[in-house]
C-alpha cells in the first residue's frame, strides 16, 4: 500500500530565505503531484512529475523527483509572504492518489 | 469550464440525520475521487470511480457511508446515520487518464454534525 510522508509538517521562515520540503513515498509510484491549499480553500495543482529526474519550475517554486530514492522535493527560492500556504505532495499508484499530511508554510515578513 | 462543482458548501446537521453531498465533475473527465480532510487525519481517500464504476472503496470508514455515480456528470456521497466524528471537509475531485493529468478539486463541503 502506498504511503506518503512529508517533512517538515510545519515551517516558519523569513522572507528572502530558501528552503526545501521533502516528500517520501513507500512503494513504487508512477507519478508524483504537488498541490497548494490556502486556508479555507480548495487544493490547487502546482506540478505533476512523471519520471525519474523530472524537474519542474514555476516562479520561486521548483519540484524534482528521484524515483530510485522514492523522494520528491519542493524547493522555495527567496520566499515571499504570498507563498504562505499548506503544500501537499501526493503519489499515484494503480489509479489511487494518496496524499501526504501537508506542510504548513508560514513566511514571516 | 466551470470546474468541479460541489454542493452544499456548508452543511450543519444533528447526529443521526442523513446527509447527502453532491458533486459534478468536469465534463470529459473519467475519474472521480472523494476525499475527506480533517486536521488530525489529513486528506483521506474515501472512494474513487472510473467511467462511473466504483473501483476502490476501501477508504470508506464504515457502512454508514455510501457513494454512487449514476452518470458521468453526477456523484453523491451519503452518510446515514451521521455522527459528530464525521465532521470534516469533504472534497470531490476529477481527472482524465490521458498523460496522468492532475486532480481538479471542487471547493469542498464543510460538514458539521452536532
Amino acid at each position: 500500500e502506498l504511503k506518503v510522508e512529508q517533512n517538515p509538517l510545519f515551517l516558519s521562515m523569513q522572507e528572502g530565505k530558501n528552503y526545501t520540503i521533502y516528500c517520501n513515498y513507500s512503494t513504487t509510484s508512477d507519478r508524483l503531484y504537488w498541490y497548494r491549499q490556502d486556508p479555507g480553500k480548495s487544493l490547487e495543482s502546482l506540478f505533476v512529475l512523471l519520471s525519474n529526474g523530472a524537474v519542474k519550475q514555476e516562479g520561486r517554486l521548483m519540484a524534482s523527483l528521484d524515483t530510485k530514492a522514492r523522494l520528491s522535493t519542493l524547493h522555495i527560492t527567496a520566499a515571499v509572504h504570498d507563498l504562505s500556504a499548506t503544500y501537499f505532495c501526493a503519489g499515484g499508484r494503480d489509479d489511487k492518489i494518496i496524499f501526504g499530511k501537508g506542510t504548513r508554510l508560514h513566511i514571516l515578513p | 469550464d466551470a470546474g468541479v462543482i460541489q454542493s452544499p458548501r456548508h452543511e450543519v446537521t444533528e447526529m443521526g440525520q442523513e446527509v447527502t453531498l453532491r458533486c459534478k465533475p468536469i465534463s470529459g473527465h473519467d475519474y472521480l475521487f472523494w476525499y475527506r480532510q480533517t486536521m488530525m487525519r489529513g486528506l483521506e481517500l474515501l472512494i474513487y470511480f472510473n467511467n462511473n464504476v466504483p473501483i476502490d472503496d476501501s477508504g470508506m470508514p464504515e457502512d454508514r457511508f455510501s457513494a454512487k455515480m449514476p452518470n458521468a456528470s453526477f456523484s453523491t456521497l451519503k452518510i446515514q446515520p451521521s455522527e459528530p466524528r464525521d465532521s470534516a471537509v469533504y472534497f470531490c475531485a476529477s481527472s482524465f487518464t490521458g498523460g496522468y493529468s492532475p486532480l481538479h478539486f471542487g471547493n469542498g463541503t464543510r460538514l458539521t454534525v452536532t
